[in-house]
């Protein structure tokens, strides 16, 4: 099956530092989503992004589809932005089933 | 417009016990998504449905766990006779259609403790 790798594990920034999130993944995908897993548990939909780039606020996504990667990018961290960050995908198949899936995830500290 | 509900937000079975996971989707979506996070782990597929329709298990054990998505009503996700091992996340998505271009949208998630 596809992989999807992501990097760094873990990242420990402070406020206001920018940082960059990436998603390598092994197949051909026509969906790819990011995602932030809140400390609460709670898992909010951040981009929705198979090709191109998009941004909302500080928040900006690309994704280069012919080389398998996407990037999440964060600038002016905030302590709010805390948590787990997944990326997850769809392997384009004859099914198109929107099955996704996560990789293992990022997990980002800001400190104040 | 409401997001995709799921209830309860934590449920606590003994071992031995039935869980019932409940999935409202989103208006006018038709597709549901479940998935697990076992605790450290990422998010796992589980199962596909469609109104009254099955489309993909393969993520579901094969024993003890059962998903339904009923013409009318929310998708419920059962598992029978819990063992310590089924503790975990559960998280509900909805999409408008499959296929491509479509996004997923999750709930808030149901987290299952069995003691």
């Amino acid at each position: 099956g596809i992989q999807v790798e992501q990097s760094p594990p873990d990242l420990i920034l402070q406020e206001g530092a920018n940082s960059t999130l990436r998603c390598n993944f092994s197949d051909s995908v026509n969906n790819l989503q990011w995602f932030h897993q809140n400390p609460w548990g709670q898992l909010i939909n951040l981009f929705y992004i198979p090709s191109g780039t998009k941004q909302n606020g500080r928040l900006s996504a690309t994704t280069v589809a012919t080389e398998r990667y996407s990037l999440l990018y964060i600038s002016s961290s905030q302590t709010t932005d805390s948590g787990v960050y997944f990326c997850a995908v769809e392997r384009t198949s004859s099914s198109n089933t929107g099955k996704l899936i996560f990789g293992q995830g990022t997990t980002l500290q800001v400190k104040p | 417009n409401a997001g995709v509900m799921q209830n309860p937000r934590h449920l606590v079975r003994r071992r031995g016990q039935e869980a019932r996971l409940r999935c409202s989707p989103m208006k006018g979506h038709s597709h549901v998504y479940w998935y697990r996070q076992l605790p450290e782990e990422g998010l796992k597929f589980m199962v596909y449905l469609q109104k009254e329709n099955i489309i993909d298990e393969s993520g579901m054990p094969k024993e003890r766990f059962s998903a339904e998505f009923p013409k009318e009503g929310p998708s419920i996700l059962r598992i029978q006779q819990v063992v310590r091992g089924d503790s975990a996340a559960y998280f509900c998505a909805s999409s408008p259609r499959s296929g491509v271009g479509t996004e997923a949208f999750f709930g808030q998630g149901t987290r299952l403790t069995v003691v």
